[in-house]
């Protein structure tokens, strides 16, 4: 079964400085593997997503994350952070088969900028 | 604009009383999802369905019902609502067969059981 791995539960962060979320999932197949972002009392936004091709994978705002296969991890990054940024993040994972699949979610990382 | 629309924004409900929330999205797809979202728990599947009529249980069903009656319509019922389903409630859709599985959400229920 697939899980998903959110280390940090809060990451506190000053406004300009870099940030890396942390992710890991398990599976024993390959992968489709998502950031979603939560702004305050609203639904879920989709960032990025990894399906397949370059581990690299940019997002919207200025966000990315990187797959990698031996570590089993996709963390989020970006270079300078805004206010704006403070939000929850999700990491999920499923798996690329055809037909109905689920998103297995992470249990989140509140990210909280300071000026 | 793609969009997946829930009834209630925020909803103060009594013990034992009946509760539906709906949602509707107008993106023609096929799987429609509910999740609740407690904090630290992250968001938990409590029903999924891949058709009209067809329905099936996610991680935490109990206490919980689901209707699909129409393609864009996926309803939750809270047969008699209790305390400890106070929460977050998410409603989600995506594409079958030649999606990525990516799933848009809903903003949101708020639902307070006193």
């Amino acid at each position: 079964a697939q899980s998903v791995t959110q280390l940090d539960s809060q990451v506190p962060v000053f406004e300009e400085a870099p940030v890396e979320l942390r992710c890991n999932y398990s599976s024993s197949v390959s992968v489709y593997l998502f950031w979603y972002v939560q702004y305050p009392n609203q639904g879920l936004q989709l960032l990025l997503k990894y399906l397949s091709g370059s581990t690299l994978v940019k997002g919207i705002n200025g966000f990315e994350a990187e797959f990698n296969k031996s570590q089993t991890s996709f963390h989020l990054r970006k270079p300078s952070v805004h206010i704006s940024d403070t939000a929850e993040y999700f990491c999920a994972v499923s798996e690329p088969k055809t037909g109905f699949q689920k998103l297995v979610f992470g249990t989140g990382t509140r990210l909280l900028v300071s000026p | 604009d793609v969009k997946v629309t829930q009834s209630s924004r925020y909803l103060v409900k009594r013990t034992g009383e009946k509760v539906f929330l709906e949602c509707v999205q107008d993106m023609d797809h096929e799987n429609m999802f509910w999740y609740r979202q407690d904090p630290g728990l992250g968001l938990r599947l409590i029903y999924f369905s891949y058709d009209v009529k067809m329905k099936e249980k996610g991680d935490i069903p109990e206490g919980y019902s689901v209707s699909r009656e129409k393609k864009e319509r996926f309803s939750l019922i809270l047969e008699s609502a209790s305390t400890n389903q106070t929460s977050m409630y998410l409603c989600a859709s995506s594409l079958a067969a030649g999606g990525n599985n990516e799933q848009f959400f809903g903003p949101g229920t708020r639902l307070t059981v006193l």
